[in-house]
């Protein structure tokens, strides 16, 4: 069973300060997603990694795919309020890419 | 098209009631994959769909869920003699394969929260 776990489970910080939420697997990917989803809502695509050792930035968000291809982080630059909600890491393998999806990070940005 | 759209958005329904879910996807999309959430956590795979062919049933896929795609377009998930047990968020996704890329994108409903009491 391929199992991905992200860290902190909860994160609570105030609008400006900078944070890292992490993705943690004992499995190798072929490439990995990140998403965000609010209340009520599905998960949103925000980037997708399929090189070991790949940066990405989206504004102030920079993803990194760990060089094995079993991990990965989230960097977040002066938080928003608006970034609110929770972040979800999902690992793809097989043929037709069935996707795992990690455990949650839930994160408040408070003003 | 403006994306996949899921129906009812909200369900409560008494234990041992069957319930019909209904999916629709982007429209030019011949993928499409049924997830389901509970609160906090990451969505569980639950089936997947190419075309009208159910390639893939998770074990979480009790024989009382049943899903369907009979054209190749909407789809539908449906729970016989619900338990409160199923009370979680269903998400439907769609997608088409990328042009050169090992990961096609997943497009995500907003999902049906489902109730049992």
């Amino acid at each position: 069973t391929q199992l991905l776990e992200q860290s902190p489970q909860f994160l609570s910080i105030q609008e400006g300060e900078n944070l890292t939420v992490y993705c943690n697997s004992s499995s190798v990917f072929s490439s990995l997603q990140w998403y965000r989803q609010e209340p009520g809502e599905g998960p949103v695509l925000l980037v997708t990694v399929v090189t070991g050792g790949e940066v990405k930035k989206l504004k102030r968000l920079t993803f990194q795919f760990g060089d094995a291809r079993k991990d990965s982080s989230l960097h977040i630059t002066a938080a928003q309020t608006g970034d609110t909600g929770l972040y979800l890491c999902a690992g793809a393998t097989g043929g037709y890419q069935k996707v795992t999806f990690g455990t949650g990070t839930k994160l408040q940005v408070i003003p | 098209d403006t994306g996949v759209s899921q129906d009812p958005r909200h369900k409560i329904t008494k234990r041992g009631q069957n319930v019909t879910f209904r999916c629709d996807p982007i429209s030019e999309h011949n993928r499409l994959y049924w997830y389901r959430q509970t609160l906090g956590q990451g969505p569980e795979f639950l089936t997947y769909f190419q075309n009208e062919a159910q390639l893939e049933k998770s074990r979480l896929l009790s024989d009382r869920f049943s899903a369907e795609r009979p054209k190749g377009s909407f789809s539908t998930l449906e729970i016989q003699r619900t338990e409160q047990g199923d009370s979680a968020m269903y998400l439907c996704a769609s997608s088409e394969p990328g042009v050169g890329l090992p990961q096609e994108t997943q497009y995500f409903g907003p999902g049906t929260r489902l109730l049992v009491l």
